[in-house]
């Protein structure tokens, strides 16, 4: 299948200060990334939908502001948390459509976030 | 509104067979996708099924029914490791992944 990669794996940080995490797809051009969100024990929750050369669409009760999505080219998406605090340490994933009749997505690894 | 049904969590013995259903509901259909995902990482795709029918994998088969709603991921010869979430995911008519909660798969020696 597709890869995607996602950097860095592992962040920790103060509170207060931004954090911008990576979304490449290696292997194949990619118009839609998707950004996710996941708490421990639960499912995964869709932040935004990134296409490339155009602004993000943010799922209900996502602030843009904070979370800011850019998707630069066909094969990087960034991803940067603004102010990070406790509340935003999280399980951050990407997943890369693969576009065709299967429309499949793929995920990166995830990176961990701990905001102090 | 959009729905996807699947249990919260199930049980199983190794080299026994297992089957986890999922029933949906969604404005529009553009095919189901089954992915796993182990405690701690990124989910990995699967399987997808967007005709009625089964679609056999190696020890994983996925079946679809478009009229009942209803899919259903078969694991067979079961082993330790495939201890993980089971994710059901349809595509709506907006070719947006509606996702389920995901079952959880405990497997026992």
């Amino acid at each position: 299948g597709a890869v995607v990669s996602q950097h860095p794996s592992w962040v920790i940080c103060k509170s207060g200060t931004s954090v911008k995490i990576e979304c490449r797809s290696l292997d194949f051009q990619a118009t839609t990334m998707f950004w996710y969100r996941q708490f421990p024990k639960q499912s995964l929750m869709l932040m935004a939908t990134s296409n490339e050369g155009s602004k993000a669409t943010y799922e209900q009760g996502v602030e843009k502001d904070k979370f800011l999505i850019n998707h630069a080219s066909l094969t990087l998406s960034t991803l940067t948390v603004t102010s990070a605090h406790p509340e935003d340490s999280s399980f951050y994933i990407c997943s890369a459509r693969v576009s065709g009749w299967r429309e499949t997505q793929y995920f990166g690894p995830g990176t961990r976030l701990l905001v102090l | 509104g959009q729905n996807i049904d699947q249990p919260t969590e199930m049980t199983a013995t190794e080299g026994a067979i297992v089957q986890i259903n999922c029933t949906y509901q969604t404005s529009g259909f553009n095919g189901l996708f089954w992915y796993q995902q182990h405690a701690g990482e990124a989910p990995t795709f699967l399987s997808y099924n967007v005709l009625d029918g089964l679609e056999e994998k190696g020890r994983f088969s996925s079946f679809l029914s478009r009229s009942k709603g209803y899919s259903y991921l078969l694991l067979k010869e079961l082993q330790m490791k495939d201890s993980a979430s089971y994710l059901c995911a349809v595509m709506d008519s907006n070719y947006q992944l509606i996702w389920g909660a995901g079952t959880k798969l405990i497997i026992k020696p």
